[in-house]
């Protein structure tokens, strides 16, 4: 069956140093990656797709990698600040069927602070 | 509306009752989606509505749990004979039908069944 794991549940690190976060698969051949940022008691919010034929997006301080050789894609959150700190989630979607909808198997996060 | 609406935010039930959850997309966005996220556990795909197509309820963990979408916008989901294990915040989201736009969630729906 598919599986989705992010390195690990939580990650600490301090502020103005990189974060990097992974996001590994199996049994999967995901077109699409999206990463999602979710704070306590709210819904996830999107933030970066990176697509199969695509090797690294970027956005503002944010990077993202996908090797779908390795089955993995790297999250990158470059000079942290504490503002940055929340679980974020790796989420995988298949090939476009253009029927208007599209389903997302999420991993189950990781939770980043980022110390002061 | 701005963005996704789910109500109500917080619902404590006793076990046996039924519930009803409610999701207002945002409008013109074709697809909805519910969810279900415990302590600990990743984002459980429930059910997802496109348009006038028969919704896939591939993730609707037993029967007891069912959900429709009236008018192509608002969408309620329903769980008749609540149990314990039902307890878990509920999310709705919506979107605009490509993988190039992401989904946008409502805040979800904590629910504890006592």
């Amino acid at each position: 069956s598919q599986k989705i794991e992010q390195n690990s549940e939580a990650l600490n690190i301090q502020e103005g140093k990189t974060a990097t976060l992974t996001c590994n698969y199996t049994n999967y051949s995901p077109a699409y990656l999206q990463w999602y940022r979710q704070d306590p008691g709210r819904g996830p919010v999107f933030l970066l797709l990176i697509r199969e034929n695509e090797k690294e997006k970027r956005k503002e301080r944010l990077k993202v990698t996908f090797d779908t050789t390795l089955k993995q894609s790297l999250f990158h959150i470059t000079a942290s600040q504490p503002a940055d700190s929340a679980t974020y989630l790796c989420a995988l979607a298949p090939s476009y069927s253009g029927a208007g909808s599209y389903q997302l198997t999420f991993g189950k996060g990781t939770k980043l602070s980022v110390i002061p | 509306g701005a963005g996704v609406s789910q109500s109500p935010s917080n619902k404590v039930t006793e076990k046996g009752k039924d519930v009803e959850l409610r999701c207002d997309p945002i409008s013109g966005h074709t697809a909805l989606y519910w969810y279900r996220q415990s302590l600990g556990q990743g984002l459980e795909f429930l059910i997802y509505f496109q348009g006038n197509s028969a919704p896939d309820k591939s993730g609707l963990p037993s029967d007891r749990f069912s959900a429709e979408r009236t008018g192509g916008s608002v969408s309620t989901l329903t769980i008749q004979r609540t149990q314990q294990e039902d307890s878990a915040v509920y999310l709705c989201a919506s979107s605009s039908g490509h993988p190039n736009y992401g989904y946008t969630f409502g805040s979800g729906t904590r629910l504890t069944v006592v």
